[in-house]
């Protein structure tokens, strides 16, 4: 059975500190995916990872897949307190779109 | 361009009632995904659909079943409520085909009381 864990679940950092949140999954998977999700709202997608060594990179945000490792990073850049959200990754494999969630990292920045 | 359409947004039905929630996919994506949020299980797979067939079922039990209409539109039941069954479901719509993304309507928050 796939499972996905993330780490850390809950992340308190600072504004202007940089930090990075780790995504393993246990089998052979397609695509990566990483969501934001805000307290009561939906989910946001971010990147879409598709090959190994896949590197993407949104503003302040850039995400990268090992599918040799099994291992997503989603590294934080020099934080800023509109970056607080509950951040997802997800695998799926083949034509299905059966995406597995990691438990979320719950990120908190501060002034 | 709209996006993923969930309704109702918010229901409150009491337990061994049924209930049926709606997505709307974004014009011309033809897979719709369901999952479960809740504070304790996270985002659980319940099942896709694709060109009106369920593709894939998640490890739910057989009070939850869905169907997908010739527009691409879904529905999903959930027969006989449970108070456990209280959480935020969502719906995900992508384009046919392999990797490609998929976005999230916002949801239907129920309560099952």
């Amino acid at each position: 059975e796939l499972k996905v864990e993330q780490n850390p679940l809950f992340l308190s950092m600072q504004e202007g500190k940089n930090y990075t949140i780790y995504c393993n999954y246990s089998t052979t998977s397609d695509r990566l995916y990483w969501y934001r999700q805000d307290p009561g709202k939906s989910l946001e997608s971010l990147f879409v990872l598709l090959s190994n060594g896949a590197v993407k990179q949104e503003g302040r945000l850039m995400a990268s897949l090992d599918t040799k490792a099994r291992l997503s990073t989603l590294h934080i850049t020099a934080a800023v307190h509109d970056l607080s959200a509950t951040y997802f990754c997800a695998v799926a494999s083949g034509n299905n779109n059966d995406m597995r969630f990691g438990a979320g990292t719950r990120l908190t920045v501060k002034p | 361009k709209a996006g993923v359409t969930q309704t109702p947004r918010y229901l409150i039905k009491t337990r061994g009632q049924q209930v049926t929630l709606s997505c709307s996919p974004i014009s011309g994506h033809r897979s719709v995904s369901w999952y479960q949020q809740t504070p304790g299980q996270g985002l659980q797979f319940l099942f896709e659909y694709f060109s009106e067939t369920q593709r894939n079922k998640g490890n739910f039990p057989g009070r939850f079943s869905g169907r997908q209409f010739s527009n691409s539109r879904s529905e999903m039941n959930v027969s006989t409520l449970e108070l456990g069954d209280s959480a935020l479901y969502l719906c995900a719509s992508s384009l046919p085909g392999h990797n490609t993304e998929a976005f999230f309507g916002q949801g239907t928050r129920l309560t099952v009381v």
